[in-house]
């Protein structure tokens, strides 16, 4: 079973740019979170969707950052336009949701690690 | 107050010994307790899993969780170079809810 992937690996753009990260969960998973570890600070939760629909975005930090999830399948974050404190590892996990009878365990991807320069 | 705590290290030791790792929390509702263990340049990975209070062992690691006193530990006996990493407490409250990360532990065993 392919795990959840993330695209780029990593990304260095400069002050003013726009980003786009991109996650493939795990086929199957209706639940996709996106994470944020900023230099020396714990990860930390963006948003949550549950297939297409945003369950929780409360961590978003601002409206330069934009998430979705075309069809309830992969989902892409664009950051626009970037700032420089918006550089960090950007963590995408799945998981499928409680209730189903499934493991409902959170599998992380390999994260973006971003630089704005 | 962070709803997290943990000492981030490093912590340094021998192969063969027993580590104790260990996370505080603020927030009574948690009942989910998470053990990840990340390597470099890689996603957390799950390591442990616990409901509620109690203990949880799996070969050399063992998660206690005591929820009277906010206080986790992962303990991991015969530690062996591999299991060099960083080690994160999460937790939540409800399944299916976002993760509650500590800073993580930074753990390095040597041969």
């Amino acid at each position: 079973e392919a795990g959840v992937t993330q695209f780029p690996s990593h990304s260095v753009i400069e002050k003013g740019q726009t980003v786009t990260l991109r996650c493939d969960p795990i086929s199957g998973h209706d639940n996709l979170y996106w994470y944020r570890r900023v230099m020396g600070k714990e990860i930390k939760f963006l948003l949550h969707f549950v297939k297409e629909s945003k369950q929780d975005e409360s961590g978003m930090p601002n409206n330069r950052f934009l998430a979705e999830r075309t069809g309830g399948t992969y989902s892409t974050l664009k950051v626009q336009p970037a700032e420089l404190e918006d550089s960090g590892v950007y963590f995408c996990a799945s998981s499928h949701s409680p209730g189903t009878g499934t493991n409902t365990e959170a599998f992380f991807g390999q994260g973006t690690r971003l630089t704005v320069v | 107050q962070k709803e997290v705590e943990q000492d981030p290290g490093p912590l340094s030791v021998p192969e063969g010994a027993i580590v104790s790792l260990n996370c505080t929390y603020s927030n009574s509702a948690f009942q989910y307790f998470m053990w990840y263990r990340q390597y470099s340049r890689k996603g957390p990975e799950l390591l442990m899993y616990t409901y509620s209070s109690g203990n949880k062992e799996d070969g050399r690691f063992t998660a206690q969780v005591d929820k009277s006193s906010k206080y986790i530990s992962l303990f991991i006996r015969d530690s062996q170079p591999s299991d060099s990493a960083t080690y994160l407490c999460a937790m939540i409250g409800q399944a299916g809810t976002a993760l509650i990360f500590g800073k993580g532990t930074t753990l390095s065993v040597s041969s």
